[in-house]
């Protein structure tokens, strides 16, 4: 069966400092993955999609970064955080079979900017 | 732009109650619209639908798409406190070799004994 696993759980950064969050997946190959984040009162926003290695979509302009040197690795950074950084961000996949797409997600991490 | 509403917001009832949650959306290349419940932390999947007029049902929880006036519903019976929850609308729209999810904010429902 499949499984995303995420880390850190949660994480507390200065202004400033850099970010690696770390998101992977078990038991498919090739699969869409996705960086979403879901901040206080607005819902979840897309911000990267991948179709695979080294293919990464922006959906939304910022100073986060996202890279999949892995076919099942995605990994979301920061050069320096902001303070609108703060929130929860979850990584989703859905297989890419071509059939109507349901996203699994994985636990999240909490991020708070200080 | 896409979008997806919905509504109310917030949402406290009393355990036995029914509710009713809405979703609106104007997307393009709308494939699907789907419904989560997000409990502490990552959504878990309830709903996908995909053609007008067919109710999903799993126990006290259905849903159904009017892809004519562009919403959908998600209705719960008989209430439980172990329904409190923030439910999730997202639509699904086909992008360039990928298929998107576009989420409104969440209607959260708490449920009281």
């Amino acid at each position: 069966s499949q499984t995303i696993h995420q880390w850190p759980a949660t994480l507390v950064q200065p202004v400033g400092s850099p970010l690696s969050l770390e998101c992977t997946v078990e038991g498919t190959s090739n699969p869409n993955l996705y960086w979403y984040r879901q901040a206080a009162g607005r819902g979840l926003q897309l911000l990267f999609y991948s179709i695979g290695i080294d293919q990464i979509s922006s959906e939304v302009p910022q100073n986060l970064s996202a890279s999949r040197p892995q076919d099942r690795q995605f990994i979301l950074s920061s050069k320096k955080l902001l303070l609108s950084d703060s929130g929860f961000y979850l990584c989703a996949w859905s297989p890419t079979n071509g059939h109507n797409n349901e996203q699994f997600f994985g636990p999240g991490t909490r991020l708070t900017v200080l | 732009e896409d979008k997806v509403v919905q509504s109310p917001l917030s949402l406290v009832v009393h355990e036995g109650d029914t509710v009713t949650l809405n979703c609106s959306y104007e997307v393009t290349n709308f494939r699907s619209l789907l419904w989560y419940k997000q409990e502490k932390k990552a959504p878990t999947f309830l709903f996908m639908l995909t053609s007008s007029g067919i109710e999903k049902k799993s126990g006290r929880l259905s849903s159904i798409l009017d892809k004519k006036e562009l919403f959908s519903i998600l209705n719960i019976t008989a209430t439980q406190t172990g329904d409190s929850a923030i439910y999730l609308c997202a639509v699904e729209v086909a992008g360039a070799g990928s298929y998107q999810l576009t989420f409104g904010k969440g209607t959260k429902l708490s449920v009281i004994p």
